[in-house]
């Protein structure tokens, strides 16, 4: 039982810096999402996605792009990384508007933009 | 816009006690409630959720109450153990998308 399932777990980053955060889950969800979640502050959307081929803006997608192109995955981009997006960084799925909302969450990735 | 506090002081408890945490919110749409756990260095883990027309739900040791009128949810473990020591989230769903978080608060509970 993977659940959801986050890669790398630490990375440090240059400012400028690119990278790719993965996300994979095989509980056949139909949403998924990216969070961050900084000390003091409740979890932030970045951009979530309602199905394969579609994604869309949460509540701080800037700096950020995401694809998924397949169901099961869901990716998360830093073009151009800024110390500001040192963070940590959530997956989570869940079947979406068909369901009371119970989110399903990776461990986490944590990220440090020097 | 739709907002969720929690007690951002860390609670500390003694081994068997009933340890009562607290969720206010504002410009609430019904949906439902959710409360989360989540260790350190952890993703946060769903516990339960109480829809807007209850006033209470239990599973196990846990307790969720949820006034719509005082806007608030409290949440309650009875005979705490050391083992629960975590932060617990609360969280807003309204349907679709959208879950609103709260910062959480820190449960110690002490042997």
């Amino acid at each position: 039982n993977a659940g959801v399932t986050q890669t790398p777990k630490f990375r440090v980053l240059k400012t400028g810096q690119s990278m790719t955060l993965l996300c994979a889950q095989d509980m056949n969800h139909e949403y998924m999402y990216w969070y961050r979640q900084d000390p003091g502050m409740g979890l932030r959307l970045i951009h979530y996605s309602v199905g394969e081929g579609t994604t869309a803006k949460g509540e701080v997608p800037d700096g950020y792009n995401v694809s998924r192109l397949k169901k099961q995955n869901f990716l998360l981009g830093l073009e151009s990384a800024a110390p500001s997006q040192t963070s940590v960084y959530f997956c989570a799925s869940n079947f979406g508007r068909l369901s009371t909302g119970e989110l399903f969450f990776g461990e986490g990735s944590r990220l440090t933009v020097l | 816009s739709q907002k969720i506090e929690q007690n951002s002081e860390a609670l500390n408890i003694q081994e068997g006690k009933t340890a009562t945490l607290t969720c206010n919110y504002t410009n609430y749409s019904p949906a439902y409630l959710q409360w989360y756990r989540q260790d350190p260095g952890r993703g946060p883990v769903f516990l339960l959720l109480i829809r807007e027309n209850e006033k209470e739900k239990r599973k196990e040791r846990l307790k969720v109450t949820f006034d719509t009128t005082l806007k608030q949810s409290l949440f309650h473990i009875t005979a705490s153990q050391p083992a629960d020591s975590a932060t617990y989230l609360c969280a807003l769903y309204t349907g679709g998308f959208k879950t609103i978080f709260g910062a959480g608060t820190r449960l110690f509970v002490k042997a």
